[in-house]
């Protein structure tokens, strides 16, 4: 089947630092891989996505590269700010759109002024 | 950007009693909108994909007859959770799909429902 897996939180770190959340996944087929952020109480929302292999999404100063050799899709930011504090999910779909997303457990980052 | 909306946001039930939550996609039409559960600092797990005009694919180890979904318009699916027991209090989400083709259509989520049942 397919799954995804992230490293667990929570991540703190102080403003203008580093932010790598790492994920990894399986998948039966060629997936298509997403980043969605959830703030405080608020929705998911899609942060970057890329559909093929070595594609890069980038989106609000993130980036994840498809590496299909490592199954990653890891998210990194140069600098994050105190208003990236949020809950990172990593995702898969497999096939069409309307097919369902396979989530990871998602990352809880704190960043601290 | 797409917007979907939820209601109520949050719930609290008796148990043995229904509850219903509405989705709603507010500025597009989503010919599939997907119902997910969340526990507390865990990942979403989808319970079912429901498509306008059919019955809802559900997934493995949920009940149908007690997560009953209805996808009566292109702007509209509703869950509702019969016979609600302290066991199906959650955090509910749905998500629509806006796009009618190809594997570059995007999910947009609600905000969720929290429901707590007594």
């Amino acid at each position: 089947g397919n799954s995804v897996t992230q490293m667990e939180g929570p991540v703190t770190l102080s403003e203008e630092a580093f932010l790598t959340i790492n994920c990894t996944y399986t998948a039966t087929g060629y997936p298509s891989l997403f980043w969605y952020v959830q703030y405080p109480g608020e929705g998911l929302q899609l942060l970057l996505k890329a559909t093929k292999a070595d594609d890069k999404g980038s989106n609000k100063g993130f980036e994840a590269t498809y590496r299909k050799e490592t199954t990653s899709f890891h998210l990194e930011k140069g600098s994050v700010q105190v208003s990236d504090s949020a809950v990172y999910f990593c995702a898969l779909r497999v096939g069409a759109a309307g097919n369902k997303l396979t989530f990871g457990g998602g990352t809880r980052v704190l960043v601290k002024p | 950007g797409a917007v979907v909306s939820q209601h109520p946001s949050w719930v609290i039930c008796k148990s043995g009693t229904s509850v219903k939550i509405e989705c709603r996609s507010l500025d597009f039409q989503a010919t599939t909108m997907f119902w997910y559960r969340q526990f507390p600092k865990q990942s979403l797990m989808l319970m079912a994909t429901s498509n306008e005009g059919s019955k809802a694919t559900y997934e493995q180890g949920v009940e149908k007859d007690k997560f009953l979904i209805n996808h009566a318009s292109l702007t509209l699916s509703t869950l509702t959770v019969t016979s609600a027991h302290p066991e199906d209090s959650s955090f509910y989400i749905c998500s629509a799909l806006a796009g009618t083709s190809g594997a570059t259509d995007t999910q947009y989520f609600g905000p969720g429902t929290r429901l707590t049942v007594l």
